[in-house]
């Protein structure tokens, strides 16, 4: 399955609500996470099963979507949030998006 | 905490090996599957293999069928990827994680991850 993330960069203000979106190839019955990841670390898991929260993740991150469109929103953006986002599906095979770049405007 | 630390990485010669481990603590290693994941320098990520608890199986992508073997010694709480024949496009930051669990099943994503090793195939 191939997953296309859009957009590959995005600009926001500090309390904008900020929507990406991944969209795969075939069906992902909900098999997607999403993952961030800041300049220079390992990527980090915040949402699992397209919309389950990981502990220790601020509740500014949600996930929905179904079939092949999923979206991560945070809801008010915060100065950490710049990061590059990347979703991820295990449905069939395993497999990474290309990533959204997200920077504060 | 559950910590995973690689070792191992460098810059080696086209058609060489390398073999890295990853130290794990903070969880008993030998209830979770375990993988490989490498990033190649300013680019996404890519799933490289996958072990099981106990050792009894294994997965990788295509691209590197035949050419790396994954393992695992659960006595020592490692995990290891030997690495042979390497190309320049297995450049990369090579990562670890922790495939969970969800009472007693394997989830296929990735929940903790180590910091990264480097490895650099160049002549």
């Amino acid at each position: 399955i191939q997953l296309t993330q859009s957009p590959s960069l995005l600009s926001a203000s500090v309390g904008d609500r900020v929507t990406l979106s991944c969209k795969g190839s075939q069906n992902i019955n909900n098999y997607l996470a999403w993952y961030q990841q800041k300049l220079g670390e390992a990527p980090k898991l915040l949402i699992y099963n397209t919309n389950s929260l990981q502990t220790g993740i601020p509740s500014r991150f949600s996930g929905s979507g179904s079939g092949t469109d999923y979206t991560l929103t945070i809801s008010s953006l915060q100065p950490e949030d710049v990061a590059t986002y990347f979703c991820y599906q295990y449905n069939n095979g395993l497999t990474f998006g290309s990533g959204t770049k997200l920077e504060i405007k | 905490e559950v910590q995973l630390v690689e070792s191992g990485g460098g810059l080696v010669q086209p058609g060489r090996s390398l073999k890295l481990s990853c130290a794990a603590s903070g969880f008993t290693f030998s209830d979770y599957n375990m993988a490989w994941v490498r990033q190649a320098p300013k680019k996404g990520l890519e799933w490289v293999a996958t072990i099981s608890y106990d050792g009894s199986s294994t997965y990788y992508r295509d691209s590197v069928k035949g050419r790396f073997t994954i393992s695992r010694d659960n006595a020592k709480s490692t995990l290891y990827l030997q690495m042979d024949s390497l190309r320049s496009e297995d450049t990369a930051t090579y990562y670890c994680a922790r495939h969970p669990t969800y009472y007693g099943y394997t989830q296929y994503y990735f929940d903790y991850w180590g910091q990264g090793v480097m490895v650099t195939v160049s002549s």
